[in-house]
């Protein structure tokens, strides 16, 4: 079945420590996303990614890296972890900028930072 | 950057319509729009508005005024499937989307 496939669902992590999330999807879409989410804020967009080779920073992309070595890759990197980082995180991709450009998100990696 | 704001809380009876309201403020505006949310799944796409005027979907509509950087989503004919957060996104450019907190609408029987 098509579609985001994000790694871990779920990970406590102790701060300080290095963590990446990992994205793949497999629709061919040029563009790819990583959000957060939490209460009352709503999705808040990381970075984000126009095309393989290409990367840009969103709302809150403090504390954060991504790459974009080909099409169906985007890791988050955390390179090291704070408890302001617990949040649930979102990968997200869209075709091209031709079509309505909806997104389709991943099931979400729940962090836990202590 | 832009600030999108919708209510936070709404609840409504099963087989009624509720009415959710987007205002927006971008400079570069391509696109609005609506996604729904259960508890602990991710966002699905409901809605996409890009011109003035009403898009009806079944028991969902979803109205843009670019002008007034106004949008609303109509859900009729409640279930209590409905319940869900509601999040209102607009598009700046070809790609950007910038979300608003999301409405939680509550369906009681």
């Amino acid at each position: 079945i098509a579609g985001i496939t994000q790694a871990p669902t779920s990970q406590i992590l102790a701060a300080g420590r290095r963590m990446t999330l990992r994205c793949t999807q497999d629709m061919r879409h040029n563009a790819m996303y990583w959000y957060r989410q939490d209460l009352g804020l709503g999705l808040r967009l990381i970075h984000y990614s126009n095309t393989a080779g290409t990367t840009g920073k969103g709302e809150v992309p403090d504390g954060y890296s991504v790459s974009r070595a080909n099409t169906d890759d985007f890791p988050l990197t955390l390179a090291s972890a704070v408890p302001s980082q617990t949040s649930v995180y979102f990968c997200a991709s869209s075709a091209s900028a031709g079509d309505t450009g909806e997104l389709f998100f991943g099931e979400g990696s729940r962090l836990t930072v202590l | 950057g832009q600030n999108i704001d919708q209510p936070t809380e709404m609840t409504a009876t099963e087989g009624a319509i509720v009415q959710i309201n987007c205002t927006y403020q971008t400079s570069g505006f391509n696109g609005l729009f609506w996604y729904q949310q259960h508890a602990g799944e991710a966002p699905t796409f409901l809605s996409y508005n890009v011109l003035d005027g009403l898009e009806e979907k079944g028991r969902f509509s979803s109205f843009l005024s670019r002008s007034k950087g106004y949008s609303y989503l109509l859900l009729k004919e409640l279930q209590m499937k409905d319940s869900a957060s509601y999040l209102c996104a607009v598009r700046e450019g070809d790609y950007k989307l910038s979300f608003g907190a999301g409405t939680t609408v509550t369906v009681r029987a």
